[in-house]
């Protein structure tokens, strides 16, 4: 089986740094997706990581250790557009993505 | 050029009812999927097809009944809805259904079973 932890809820200031934890436990692993879905919207593709690391990628980063079974997605520079929420998903091999449950951020000025 | 586009948008409906949501993608992609996503945001996997194959059918109702009559279109039909329904359905697509695949949404469609 596989159980995705975010935490449901975060708050952080409009030009500040927020970093959104994603633990995972699963039998099979290839790389894990993080998507931004703002309120009545879809989800949109943020990044993917498949190998230990931070991936930089603008004002939004991504940092993936398998050992652990933890990844997290910084954000820097905060705007108040980044209001959304944030899902983690396990991309286990040949089956749909699993998604979390989604942080819900708030910026705030 | 809407690259997963799906309808209809709002759909409010009775108990007991038979809806149908539409779903196509311009993208050239060989799977598609629909997720549901409830009340608390949790979204969920429904279906997944390659190629107008269905490949994955998670644990849901056989009162939901997927049909894709090519690999550009997957459509959602749900018979005699209940209010437990009322949701958000995503269709999705992506190139293929091993790893590393990038998941591209539509809109949703947002159901309300009265």
């Amino acid at each position: 089986g596989q159980n995705i932890d975010q935490p449901t809820e975060m708050t952080a200031t409009e030009g500040a740094i927020v970093q959104i934890n994603c633990t995972y436990q699963t039998s099979g692993f290839n790389g894990l997706f993080w998507y931004q879905q703002h309120a009545g919207e879809a989800p949109t593709f943020l990044s993917y990581n498949v190998l230990d690391g931070l991936e930089e990628k603008g004002r939004f980063s991504s940092f993936l250790s398998r050992s652990k079974g933890y990844s997290y997605l910084l954000l820097k520079e905060l705007q108040m557009k980044d209001s959304a929420s944030y899902l983690c998903a396990l991309d286990s091999g040949n089956t749909p993505l699993v998604f979390g449950k989604g942080t819900r951020l708030s910026v705030i000025a | 050029d809407t690259a997963v586009s799906q309808t209809p948008k709002y759909l409010v409906t009775q108990m007991g009812n038979d809806k149908s949501i539409k779903c196509e993608q311009n993208l050239g992609h060989d799977t598609m999927y629909w997720y549901k996503q409830d009340s608390k945001k949790f979204l969920k996997i429904m279906f997944s097809y390659n190629n107008k194959e269905l490949i994955i059918n998670e644990t849901v109702p056989n009162r939901f009944s997927p049909k894709s009559p090519d690999k550009a279109h997957l459509n959602l039909h749900i018979n005699s809805l209940e209010l437990g329904d009322s949701a958000v359905y995503f269709c999705a697509s992506s190139q293929g259904s091993g790893s590393g695949n990038t998941i591209y949404f539509g809109e949703g469609s947002w159901l309300t079973v009265v």
